[in-house]
């Protein structure tokens, strides 16, 4: 059982370019998330999503977007990449169960993002 | 305002003895979920224990507990008998909103160094 999986797990971006972030998920989880983490900070919520077909933005959703055809993957994209995206991103995941489970949100490992 | 506050940047605790994590939180939202990560060096996030709102009794996982005092808006986690493996980076966070839709907000974070 992988969990929550994101590839690449590092990459350096030029200004201006573009590229998607890549999460997965094998435990059926209808609720995904991603966030970022700044050097020294707590994670920020860019976007979410509570199933197929269906995304909302988070607290800083500026210069990223989502898209959700299935269950299983959430990429997010960066079209216009700037030195402020320079951070750590979060993939997680939750399921709909029983209490304790049903709130709980699993990471992934995290893919490092340097734009020069 | 911040909804969840960490107000020790780091804490220095020995082997074996007994620390405590302060977090406080912030809402008008009568159904909430507290919950407390772990980030060791490698970077992932690692689930450590949950407290529903409406929870009567405070939450225990193995040698962490929570000590949940909801008229003081306070959720800290206790680790018992520290280890060296419990040296890390400890995010508080909350969960509010309608639960198909809710959020986790997180805090900057403690990090608990344990010398031998």
């Amino acid at each position: 059982n992988a969990g929550v999986t994101q590839t690449p797990k590092f990459r350096i971006l030029k200004i201006g370019q573009s590229m998607t972030l890549q999460c997965t998920q094998d435990m059926n989880h209808n609720y995904m998330y991603w966030y970022r983490q700044d050097p020294g900070m707590g994670l920020k919520l860019i976007y979410y999503s509570v199933g197929a077909g269906i995304t909302d933005k988070g607290e800083v959703p500026n210069g990223y977007n989502v898209s959700r055809s299935t269950t299983e993957d959430f990429p997010l994209r960066l079209e216009l990449a700037a030195p402020s995206q320079t951070s750590v991103y979060f993939c997680a995941s939750r399921g709909a169960g029983g209490r304790q489970l049903g709130e709980t949100q699993y990471f992934g490992p995290g893919t490092r993002l340097l734009v020069l | 305002a911040q909804k969840i506050t960490q107000t020790q940047p780091g804490m220095f605790v020995q082997e074996k003895e007994a620390v405590t994590l302060d977090c406080t939180y912030d809402t008008s939202d009568p159904s909430y979920g507290l919950f407390w990560y772990k980030q060791p060096s490698s970077g992932e996030m690692i689930f450590l224990i949950y407290q529903g709102s409406y929870d009567q009794q405070n939450a225990t996982e193995g040698r962490y507990s929570l000590n949940f005092q909801k008229a003081r808006k306070s959720a800290n986690l206790v680790i018992s008998a520290s280890q060296l493996g419990d040296s890390a980076m400890y995010f508080c966070a909350m969960r509010e909103g309608r639960k198909g839709y809710s959020t986790l907000t997180f805090g900057k974070g403690t990090m608990l160094l344990v010398s031998p």
